[in-house]
């Protein structure tokens, strides 16, 4: 496989629910973050880990938990989500988060829904 | 507080016809301005970005252009074709930040055959 993965493709959980999303890149890239997608609202940056570290967080709600065990996999832990957090949630990478996050490859998303 | 403001929202343009998105922004410290495409069930996937040190940046039948002393920024889709159906939108950087972006809103594009 090439560029960026993204699983599971579609995701319906209840707010009780734990479930994780996970990202993949075959790319060699050092950066990966992640972006939610709302319907009619502006992309939202969420997390950027730049080889490995974090660091950016922007005001994300704890409920969502990161993890980037390497820098060709990135997880999105969720756990008691509200109905609003309902979006398409994006993987993308890039050769590093020094001025290369504008030319990222995204994956194709997870398209959560929150019952 | 919306700092990149993208419009149409959606556009029905027909094949071989011109489409154009406008994208107005506030204060920036940094230039460089993309635009984005993401067909449905795909991720966003960048499509052209301009430098303001010129006001024109064309690559095939997609053309950025830029009005500085505007603050504004537009795609044109020459030749428009039914495969250039898709959602696009801008980003601009954040204000002192050259790694950070506001994005659009996006606008749908449906090119008729």
């Amino acid at each position: 496989e090439t560029g960026v993965t993204q699983t599971p493709r579609h995701l319906v959980m209840g707010m009780t629910n734990k479930k994780s999303l996970k990202c993949e890149q075959h790319l060699g890239h050092n950066a990966m973050y992640w972006y939610k997608q709302s319907a009619k609202k502006p992309l939202e940056l969420m997390f950027v880990y730049n080889f490995k570290e974090q660091t950016e967080n922007n005001s994300v709600p704890s409920r969502f938990s990161p993890e980037c065990p390497n820098s060709s996999h990135l997880f999105l832990h969720l756990h008691t989500l509200q109905p609003e957090d309902s979006a398409l949630y994006l993987c993308a990478s890039s050769q590093d988060a020094l001025g290369r996050i504008a030319e990222a490859f995204f994956g194709q998303g997870t398209r959560l829904t929150v019952v | 507080q919306q700092q990149v403001k993208q419009s149409p929202q959606s556009l029905i343009v027909q094949k071989g016809g011109i489409s154009i998105i406008n994208c107005a922004y506030e204060n920036t410290a940094f230039d460089y301005f993309p635009w984005y495409q993401q067909f449905p069930g795909k991720g966003p996937a960048l499509l052209i970005a301009i430098r303001p040190d010129v006001s024109e940046k064309k690559e095939g039948r997609f053309t950025i252009s830029f009005n500085k002393s505007a603050k504004q920024f537009s795609l044109h889709i020459m030749d428009s074709q039914p495969g250039d159906s898709a959602t696009y939108f801008c980003a601009a950087p954040k204000g002192d930040n050259f790694n950070k972006f506001y994005f659009g809103s996006g606008t749908k594009l449906n090119v008729k055959p």
